[in-house]
């Protein structure tokens, strides 16, 4: 079984410092990973996936998430946050030899402060 | 209308009360998806359907009944529930396969209440 693990619930952080919100995942198979945003009353929406390839992975709005397989980590981060990244990021897996079946974490709400 | 819609947005229903969620996609997809998102807890995923067809029941009790109509809406019906199947319930499309990823888009989801 697949299981993801966020351990900070809630992250206060200044505005223009920057952030990691941590991720590490339990998989005894390869997997997908991706990091969810949900601002509040939306839906998800996906901020950035690593399927393949380059293990760093970006974002268009300054985010990057970073996979290393030997601590099954899948942090992300930002060198620099603004007021409107205040929102709920949830880090989720698939398996992949599976085509939907997301396995979410917890969420960790990221406060970000003036 | 583009992206994925639900409505109602908020819904607060009786313990004894039947109500029924909406989700109504306009990507061409052909996969859809409930999960259910409460307080402190990981997304669930609840109900699947591919091409019309379920193909996931994640072991959710029967007091919630999923209809797939066509590729293009979902519903959720709701029947006696309890108060611990207050959450919010968001609906997911995507396009149809069994055999590679495809991204999943998610619409902003229906609160719920149960008194």
């Amino acid at each position: 079984a697949q299981s993801v693990t966020q351990l900070d619930s809630q992250v206060p952080v200044f505005e223009e410092a920057p952030v990691e919100l941590r991720c590490n995942y339990s998989s005894s198979v390869s997997v997908y990973l991706f990091w969810y945003v949900q601002y509040p009353n939306q839906g998800l929406q996906l901020l950035l996936k690593y399927l393949s390839g380059s293990t760093l992975v970006e974002s268009i709005n300054g985010f990057e998430a970073e996979f290393n397989k030997s601590q099954t980590s899948f942090h992300l981060r930002k060198p620099s946050v603004h007021i409107s990244d205040t929102a709920e990021y949830f880090c989720a897996v698939i398996r992949m030899d599976s085509s939907y079946k997301l396995i979410f974490g917890s969420g960790t709400r990221l406060l970000v402060r003036p | 209308e583009t992206g994925v819609t639900q409505t109602p947005r908020h819904l607060v229903m009786g313990m004894t009360n039947k109500k029924s969620l909406k989700c109504e996609q306009h990507l061409g997809h052909n996969a859809m998806y409930w999960y259910k998102q409460s307080a402190k807890k990981p997304l669930e995923l609840m109900f699947v359907y591919n091409f019309k067809e379920q193909t996931e029941n994640n072991s959710v009790p029967s007091r919630f009944s999923p209809e797939c109509p066509n590729s293009s809406h979902l519903f959720l019906h709701l029947h006696t529930l309890q108060p611990e199947d207050s959450a919010l319930y968001l609906c997911a499309s995507s396009q149809g396969s069994q055999s590679s990823y495809n991204e999943q888009f998610f619409g902003p989801g229906t609160r719920l209440t149960v008194l």
